[in-house]
């Protein structure tokens, strides 16, 4: 089974609207990792959250890492078409020394 | 703009050829990395180098060869791919934090097709 799990796949909203992504690890984390990826580029790095309850915002995107059920929360309001990309998730795993696990990603479409 | 720099963006090549990938970075990071990414894939992990030293070979084929001329550079030699090698990869670095490799820095990819 995978060890980051990430919901949904995919995702179609209105521009205005809220939304929100999941990742869920099988193992204890010591970092999560929000990245966004245009199609064909390079990721680009959004926000860490290693700390249980811990919460960073960034603009209008908001992550969140709730340690005891090892899940985060991405979280974008008033959605823009700049938004629009692939979200992944990182994270360091308890045992996967120097190594970063990715979800399969979340692919964000926002309509004007 | 992303302080990793990938160079060429996009490379042809046929089967026979030799080519190489390059990647720099001047944050002072201590750890690189080279992954693979096919479309509406996550990163596939290839190599880590930590401290200019060979880290992590993910049981890549020999026909990719990794290099790390110093902490800045890292290069990734080609000879005698498939076509199903064809690509995005990236380079990474990141600063290492208690051995995990904390956030990491993209740069933009070199989209590699094999004919």
């Amino acid at each position: 089974s995978q060890e980051l799990e990430q919901s949904p796949q995919s995702l179609i909203v209105q521009e205005g609207k809220n939304l929100t992504i999941n990742c869920t690890s099988s193992k204890t984390l010591y970092g999560l990792y929000w990245y966004k990826q245009k199609y064909g580029e390079g990721l680009i790095f959004l926000m860490m959250l290693q700390k249980g309850g811990e919460e960073k915002s960034h603009e209008k995107i908001t992550a969140k890492l709730d340690e005891k059920k090892q899940q985060s929360s991405l979280h974008i309001t008033a959605s823009q078409p700049s938004h629009a990309g692939i979200y992944l998730c990182g994270a360091d795993i308890l045992g996967n020394a120097g190594k970063s696990t990715f979800g399969d990603g979340t692919t964000l479409t926002v309509k004007p | 703009d992303t302080e990793v720099t990938q160079t060429p963006k996009h490379l042809v090549m046929g089967m026979t050829n030799k080519k190489s990938l390059k990647c720099e970075q001047h944050m002072g990071h201590r750890a690189m990395y080279w992954y693979k990414q096919k479309a509406k894939k996550p990163p596939e992990l290839m190599f880590v180098y930590s401290y200019e030293k060979l880290s992590i070979n993910e049981s890549v084929p020999s026909r990719f060869s990794p290099e790390c001329p110093n902490s800045s550079l890292l290069n990734l030699h080609l000879h005698a791919l498939q076509p199903e090698d064809s690509a995005l990869y990236l380079c990474a670095s990141s600063q290492l934090v208690s051995g995990a490799p904390g956030e990491l820095f993209f740069g933009e990819g070199s989209r590699l097709t094999v004919l």
